[in-house]
């Protein structure tokens, strides 16, 4: 049951466009959703979080979009850089014990020069 | 200020034998938890730990896995007997102490690789 999904597993963006990666969820009690980067061979690193009682949350070239009608958020990075490239995770939280994370399969943004 | 950290960061076990994974969380964070990445997949949560106390173990197997987090030390994710289906990367995480509704952020390791021949 992947309560969490993100249908596109990689993504292709040019450097200085913008690349829009994708989440949707399907569990209502979800409240804290979070974007994290990920290096191989690394943890994933924070990036971004948003509530639900909002509907955008920005942070620099980072910016995280909810659409709670909709169940789906999204992660836009204006403008992206060749170090962008990584795998990206939605994550979220809420409903039952708050704290564990559900995490998405993740999309591989590869920004080319 | 170190992250949260993790050793071993490689761990080759033969069938049958026991892995313990190491975790320190970042200083003034009272909260552990654990996640497995299996390959090609996401991260999915095993336990959740406070202080001396298992908060959700929802997430982990129900034989041969075990976590703890003692008063003094790192926590500890223990697996017994090892199987080939065990060896995936295993993240540990922690967050500060909770405050009124405040949602607090999960900060990662590096992982612990871990391969069962």
């Amino acid at each position: 049951d992947q309560q969490v999904k993100q249908n596109s597993p990689s993504l292709s963006v040019q450097e200085g466009r913008i690349s829009i990666l994708n989440c949707d969820y399907t569990n209502s009690m979800f409240d804290y959703f979070l974007w994290y980067k990920k290096y191989p061979a690394e943890g994933p690193t924070f990036l971004i979080s948003i509530s639900s009682i909002k509907d955008k949350n920005e942070d620099g070239r980072f910016t995280v979009f909810l659409n709670k009608s909709a169940k789906h958020l999204s992660l836009h990075i204006v403008p992206s850089q060749p170090g962008d490239s990584a795998v990206y995770f939605c994550a979220a939280s809420g409903g039952g014990t708050a704290s564990k994370l559900t995490f998405g399969t993740g999309t591989r943004l590869q920004v080319t020069l | 200020n170190a992250g949260v950290m993790q050793n071993p960061r490689h761990l080759v076990r033969r069938r049958g034998q026991e892995a313990r994974l190491r975790c320190s969380p970042m200083k003034g964070h009272s909260h552990v938890y654990w996640y497995r990445q299996l390959p090609e997949e996401g991260l999915k949560f095993m336990v959740y730990l406070q202080k001396e106390n298992i908060i959700d173990e929802s997430g982990m197997p129900k034989e041969r896995f075990s976590a703890e987090f003692p008063k003094e030390g790192p926590s500890i994710l223990r697996i017994q007997q090892v199987v080939r289906g065990d060896s995936a990367a295993y993240f540990c995480a922690s967050s500060p102490p909770r405050t009124g509704g405040y949602k607090e952020t999960q900060y990662f390791g590096p992982g612990t690789r871990l391969l069962v021949l």
